[in-house]
Parts: C-alpha cells; sequence; structure tokens
C-alpha cells in the first residue's frame, strides 16, 4: 500500500503523559502537513515540512507540541505533558508540493487522542 | 484560522434524492476543494475547481464556483446511503513558504441519506 499511514491509530493517556505519532508519507511526496480535527470541527492546520525543514507553525502549537521530519522521510509529533483538551484526532496529509498552489492532499487515517 | 463555512451544518435527505452543500470563502483563491470523511477516518479528496473555472463535474458530482459572491457549492445528484459522511471544503492559504502553500478547510457539512 503506497497511500499515507499513521500510528498509532488510536491513543489512551493519562493527563501529564507524553505522547508520540508518526506519519509516513507518500514515499515521493516532499510536503507533509499535521493538523488536528476536534469532533464536529474541520481540520484545523498546525505546521508543516518542506522536506525536513519546518517551514510554518501554527498559533495553535504550544511549546508543548514539536514535530520532526528527519531525512525528510517519516515525521513525528510528540505533545508533552498531555491536557484534556489535546483530545482530539491528528491528521498527517502529504503531497508533491513544488509549485505554488496546493492541489489535493493526500490524508492518512488519523490517530485519535484521548486525554484522561 | 478557518476562511470556509459549509451551509448547512448538517443535512439529511431520502435515497436517490440530491445533495446541495454550500461553502462561502472570504479571501481571493486560487483553486478550491472538497473533501469528504467518512465518520473516524481520514480526508479523501473528491474534486478541485480553480479560479477560472465556473463548474466541474465528476461522477455524481457537480461543483459551481462563483468568485464574485466567494461562494462554491457540490451537488451530489442520485444520493446513496454510502454517501453518508461529512464534506468539507477547502481553499489554498499563504502559510509563509512561499506560494499558497496549504489548505484551510471549513466545518463540514455533515449528510445523512436515509435509506
Amino acid at each position: 500500500d503506497t497511500g499515507v499511514s499513521q500510528d498509532p491509530r488510536h491513543k489512551i493517556t493519562k493527563r501529564g503523559q507524553n505522547v508520540t505519532f508518526r506519519c509516513d508519507p507518500i514515499s515521493e511526496h516532499n510536503r507533509l502537513y499535521w493538523y488536528r480535527q476536534t469532533l464536529g470541527q474541520g481540520p484545523e492546520f498546525l505546521t508543516y515540512f518542506q522536506n525536513e525543514a519546518q517551514l510554518e507553525k501554527s498559533r495553535l502549537l504550544s511549546d508543548r507540541f514539536s514535530a520532526e521530519r528527519p531525512k525528510g522521510s517519516f515525521s513525528t509529533l510528540e505533545i508533552q505533558r498531555t491536557e484534556q483538551g489535546d483530545s482530539a484526532m491528528y491528521l498527517c496529509a502529504s503531497i508533491e508540493g513544488w509549485t505554488s498552489n496546493t492541489g489535493e492532499l493526500f490524508f492518512g487515517e488519523g490517530s485519535r487522542l484521548t486525554v484522561l | 484560522s478557518q476562511q470556509g463555512e459549509e451551509d448547512p451544518q448538517a443535512l439529511s435527505i431520502q435515497e436517490g434524492e440530491n445533495a446541495t452543500m454550500n461553502c462561502s470563502y472570504k479571501t481571493s483563491i486560487n483553486n478550491l476543494q472538497w473533501y469528504r470523511q467518512n465518520s473516524g477516518r481520514g480526508l479523501v479528496h473528491l474534486i478541485l475547481i480553480r479560479s477560472n473555472e465556473r463548474e466541474k463535474h465528476s461522477g455524481r458530482l457537480r461543483v459551481t464556483l462563483d468568485t464574485s459572491k466567494k461562494s462554491s457549492s457540490l451537488l451530489i445528484t442520485a444520493s446513496r446511503a454510502a454517501d453518508t459522511a461529512s464534506y468539507f471544503c477547502a481553499t489554498d492559504v499563504y502559510l509563509g513558504g512561499g506560494g499558497a502553500d496549504g489548505l484551510t478547510f471549513g466545518k463540514g457539512t455533515h449528510l445523512i441519506i436515509q435509506p
């Protein structure tokens, strides 16, 4: 399968714990995006990478959040000292993006986080 | 912040009927896209319409774009129970990496097709 894969699909954790999500994009895609989606809302942009460079971060991404994309391949999103408000679906998307316009994004199935 | 706003927020129709969803946005765009999301799953791209296009078709889907009104509509004809999902419009946005390098999504329309 050559789609975007995310792991884990579900994570339940206690408040204060750290969690890490992984995203493997489609192999030839150089842009990778992280979005957060809460119940009944649309995806909200968190951050994105062009190859290994993190080009933009949303103000939603507090200092408890960090994202990496070493070697421009897979990416990780870590949340430290989780809070109940962090409970959401974390979506990863990728695109082969070299143009100035953004075309179709390919999304993974998401990682659902529940903070107790 | 989210630029697009879908209307209605929820829509319930009988199988076989047509479903129409609308999207309004605030700033000028290069293109507008529609995505579908089944419950608990990722988003799937449906169709992209460029700012210089007024209408586009794909199977049972028809999308229109009116840049003067900053609005778009998605029509699903002859709906099926399997069309039950949330539908989101997305517009390109400048994130700072050069060009319109990202997408911003609306809150979506939740469509229920009654068998």
